[in-house]
């Protein structure tokens, strides 16, 4: 099963939008997208998860590609606590597949 | 409430030495994972057990790896003879039964803080 791919860093300013791209190029039909982040020295915790159509929650917001191969996690406004390691997974069925990740980080 | 909880924390074992890992998943979850995160990696992952089950061990790297949950709750990781390649964070994750709203079904894991090897 193929890993996601993201990029390795990516920086913010402080109460600036932040845009996570990921590939999953070889997603299928019914496999979910997840993201989830990692604090230093803690498991990862959920963020937001999508099929088809983009989501929003009180965290995030997800937008999915029309063709699915790709998504993006929007942060609309980054703090010094979203600093973290985004991981943007495939899950088919019970299976979650995980990529590298991207490390944000905000500026103050 | 409370969260999925894994003990110890850190553990040290010198090579060759069996290790036993252990996770409280969150009660009344049926579903539990145990993940093995490298450095600077995301997890990977290892096996899955529903309820008492072990439904797939598909990702124990070798046979010194061996996880049960053998009443369907608190569950054991152990790896027997240690080898330095095994250091890595331990995590488990735990699920309740997945939700179908019409199309195909979708599940969150909750993870616990994991558990630290370092094989020396």
């Amino acid at each position: 099963d193929a890993k996601t791919t993201q990029p390795n860093s990516m920086e913010s300013n402080e109460e600036e939008p932040v845009h996570l791209p990921c590939n999953h190029s070889t997603i299928s039909g019914t496999d979910y997208i997840h993201w989830y982040r990692q604090l230093p020295s803690q498991g990862p915790e959920y963020v937001i998860h999508g099929l088809t159509s983009n989501v929003n929650n009180r965290m995030a917001s997800l937008a999915i590609a029309e063709d699915r191969k790709s998504s993006t996690l929007i942060l609309h406004r980054a703090t010094l606590r979203d600093a973290a390691v985004y991981y943007c997974t495939r899950q088919r069925t019970y299976k979650y597949i995980f990529g590298t990740g991207t490390r944000l980080k905000v500026l103050a | 409430g409370a969260g999925v909880s894994q003990s110890p924390r850190y553990k040290v074992a010198k090579r060759g030495q069996d290790v036993a890992l252990r996770c409280d998943p969150i009660s009344g979850h049926v579903s539990l994972f145990w993940y093995q995160q490298a450095l600077g990696q995301g997890p990977e992952f290892l096996t899955y057990f529903q309820n008492e089950a072990q439904l797939d061990k598909s990702g124990l790297p070798s046979d010194r790896f061996f996880a049960e949950r053998p009443e369907g709750s608190v569950s054991t990781l152990k790896i027997q003879r240690t080898q330095q390649e095994d250091s890595a964070v331990y995590l488990c994750a735990s699920s309740p039964p997945r939700v179908s709203a019409g199309g195909p079904s979708y599940n969150e894991q909750f993870f616990g803080p994991g558990t630290r090897l370092t094989v020396l």
